[in-house]
């Protein structure tokens, strides 16, 4: 099954107000990663919170995670017409080798 | 620019056609992957390599041929393909498969290739 699942699966809001986006996921991680994908191109990292952090900060996006929930979110404040894309959670199972696992993504459009 | 140049962006090709996808990677990498992304369907992981050689597999058809020549370049090769094989590919690379707490695993993608099958 699916390792991580976002909610909601698309997300419209108005220019200035803030978006929040959900993940959760089923096993023990080595790490949580938010990547942004533009219409018709390659995903672009974000951020990337450990297992051991709880929040994290990069200019208008803050994450967070609850590893006993086995939940993150990420949210964007103040957004813009140009945040308007998808993004996907991916996470790193823990062992040796923790190769990334997405979910489904959502989909935000930001009106102008 | 992210690191990672796909060719060709785009791609349409007939059934019994053969082409292939090439992959480059600037950035030093160990690790690349071939991804398959079909509207409304999540990303779904084609081929992991990992210093050259296919470490993952995840039950990909064998019309799809991947070939990793070295740790910079990554090529699929495809033949008969199916119409439900169009799809947007996307190559990516991380400077190892990571492990631990580490951001080695954190992946750099090309923009694609966009591919159409008649």
């Amino acid at each position: 099954s699916q390792q991580g699942e976002e909610d909601p699966q698309a997300l419209s809001i108005q220019e200035g107000e803030n978006a929040t986006m959900n993940c959760s996921y089923k096993t023990s991680i080595n790490n949580l990663q938010w990547y942004r994908q533009n219409s018709g191109r390659g995903l672009v990292h974000l951020i990337l919170i450990r297992s051991n952090e709880r929040e994290k900060h990069s200019g208008r996006l803050r994450v967070t995670l609850d590893t006993s929930k086995k939940s993150s979110s990420l949210l964007i404040t103040a957004s813009r017409a140009a945040d308007t894309a998808s993004y996907f959670c991916a996470t790193a199972r823990t062992g040796a080798n923790s190769k990334l696992t997405f979910g489904k993504g959502i989909t935000l459009s930001v009106r102008p | 620019e992210t690191g990672v140049t796909q060719t060709p962006r785009h791609l349409v090709m007939g059934m019994t056609n053969k082409k292939s996808l090439k992959c480059e990677q600037h950035l030093g990498h160990n690790a690349m992957y071939w991804y398959k992304q079909s509207a409304k369907k999540p990303l779904e992981l084609m081929f992991v390599y990992s210093l050259e050689e296919r470490v993952e597999n995840n039950s990909v058809p064998s019309r799809f041929s991947p070939e990793c020549p070295n740790s910079s370049h990554l090529f699929l090769h495809l033949h008969t393909l199916q119409p439900e094989d169009s799809a947007l590919y996307l190559c990516a690379s991380s400077q190892d498969l990571g492990g631990g707490a580490s951001a080695k695993n954190i992946q750099y993608f090309g923009a694609g290739t966009r591919l159409s099958v008649l």
